[in-house]
């Protein structure tokens, strides 16, 4: 069974661009999370869609969006860039929630902006 | 805001010493709580999901135990070895089935041969 893919890897941009990125999570699964980890800071919850409808975000600006397809495939986007969005972004999938099922994490796009 | 706290922040042990970490939650509002296992260059791994107070889970030489009452969860390794070496993250689940995990800083797990 193919595992959470993370496209692209690395990512570079600059400041006031836009990005972004893509998750397909494991066959089956209609819960997508999205998470930020940049250094000292924990795993950072950003949005977590289930069925082309997003459920739960956290505390980020309006810059950050998403959305879901209907295979399940989610895309993550940012707008005017900053230095501070420098991260590692994962997502990870379920099959209906980070509830009581463990969550399966890609590898993660690293984003730097320059 | 939701405090999740790990300790200690890290760790370095022999091999074949035995270990343990501990998380701790809010003790209201409880759904779940969750262990990940994060090797550098890897993706975080799931360990546990533990919704039970009083619930243990065993995978190998790894268990977790859980208090919900108190707001806090211990996992422990029993002889460690240098592939046990990675940053095990816990994770709380409030509330609904669904939406946001809050995650801990993560305890840096080294083991030496």
């Amino acid at each position: 069974k193919a595992g959470v893919t993370q496209t692209p890897r690395y990512l570079i941009k600059t400041r006031g661009q836009q990005v972004t990125l893509s998750c397909s999570p494991i066959s089956g699964h209609r819960s997508v999370s999205w998470y930020q980890q940049t250094p000292g800071q924990g795993l950072q919850f950003l949005f977590e869609y289930f069925s082309e409808t997003q459920r739960n975000k956290g505390n980020f600006p309006g810059r950050f969006s998403g959305r879901q397809f209907s295979n399940s495939r989610s895309e993550m986007n940012v707008s005017t860039l900053e230095l501070g969005d420098s991260a590692l972004y994962l997502c990870a999938s379920s099959l209906a929630g980070a509830g009581n099922q463990p969550q399966h994490f890609g590898d993660g796009t690293r984003l730097s902006i320059l | 805001i939701l405090n999740v706290e790990q300790s200690p922040q890290s760790l370095h042990v022999q091999e074949g010493d035995s270990t343990n970490f501990t998380c701790s939650f809010p003790s209201s509002n409880f759904y779940a709580l969750h262990w990940y296992r994060w090797e550098t260059a890897k993706s975080p791994e799931a360990l546990f999901v533990m919704t039970l107070n009083g619930d243990e889970k065993k995978k190998g030489r790894i268990s977790a135990t859980l208090n919900t009452k108190e707001g806090y969860s211990y996992l422990y390794i029993k002889g460690s070895q240098p592939e046990d070496s990675a940053t095990y993250l816990c994770a709380f689940k409030g509330g609904t089935s669904y939406g946001k995990l809050t995650f801990g800083q993560g305890t840096i797990l080294t083991v030496h041969p």
